[in-house]
């Protein structure tokens, strides 16, 4: 089983400043990481597929990048609405995992 | 607009048996690899499942294999989850999951196993 470990696991900033949420995992999962946006109450949101392909909808300031065991999410100028729960999610191989969740407070 | 809409949650006691539906509209449902997935409250994401667009492929979590079962009616475009001996640290919102790179979610439906 692929173990994904997300780092930090809360980040603090403030409007317009840059977010970079790490995802990296046990073994080599090729470029088969996506994100996902969590708000609370909410079901999880698909923001990036494929280490660096934004989903239908994401807003441009949304990227990632990276491979095999090292990737990141970067949020280029913060929102207010950007607040919420990041996971990061490999579908390499049987069991898909998620990471434990990075907590994004603007 | 992709709908996945799931029912059947609701409170059951520990070792006892519940059935989640989830009725997909607005893709393709036939072709698509469908996931349950579930988070317990306060904590994070844990895939539980998948089957494939036609049923004969099925993977499960250790953590559920041997007491859960998923399954799907492509002529009624619903995909189903069988919960049996169920368990507290079963407790969670089930949400269905799918589309081509997991990207279509329900609102999801709490499954509460309590005495």
């Amino acid at each position: 089983e692929v173990v994904l470990t997300q780092s930090p696991d809360t980040l603090s900033l403030s409007p317009g400043e840059r977010a970079t949420l790490s995802c990296r995992a046990s073994q080599s999962v090729g470029r088969y990481l996506a994100w996902y946006q969590q708000q609370p109450g909410q079901a999880p949101r698909l923001l990036i597929y494929d280490t660096s392909h934004r989903a239908t909808g994401i807003p441009a300031r949304f990227s990632g990048s990276g491979s095999e065991t090292d990737f990141t999410l970067t949020i280029s100028s913060l929102e207010p609405e950007d607040s919420a729960v990041y996971y990061c999610q490999h579908r390499s191989n049987w069991p898909i995992t998620f990471g434990q969740g990075t907590r994004l407070e603007i | 607009q992709v709908q996945l809409v799931e029912s059947g949650g609701g409170v059951v006691q520990p070792g006892r048996s519940l059935r989640l539906s989830c009725a997909a509209s607005g893709f393709t449902f036939s072709s698509s690899v469908m996931h349950w997935v579930r988070q317990a409250p306060g904590k994070g994401l844990e895939w539980v499942d998948a089957i494939s667009h036609d049923g004969t492929k099925i993977y499960y979590a250790d953590s559920v294999k041997g007491r859960f079962t998923i399954s799907r009616d492509n002529s009624k475009n619903t995909l189903y989850l069988e919960m049996n001996s169920l368990r507290p640290d079963d407790t969670a919102v089930y949400y269905c999951a799918g589309g081509p790179t997991i990207d279509y979610w329900g609102q999801g439906t709490l499954v509460t196993v309590s005495s």
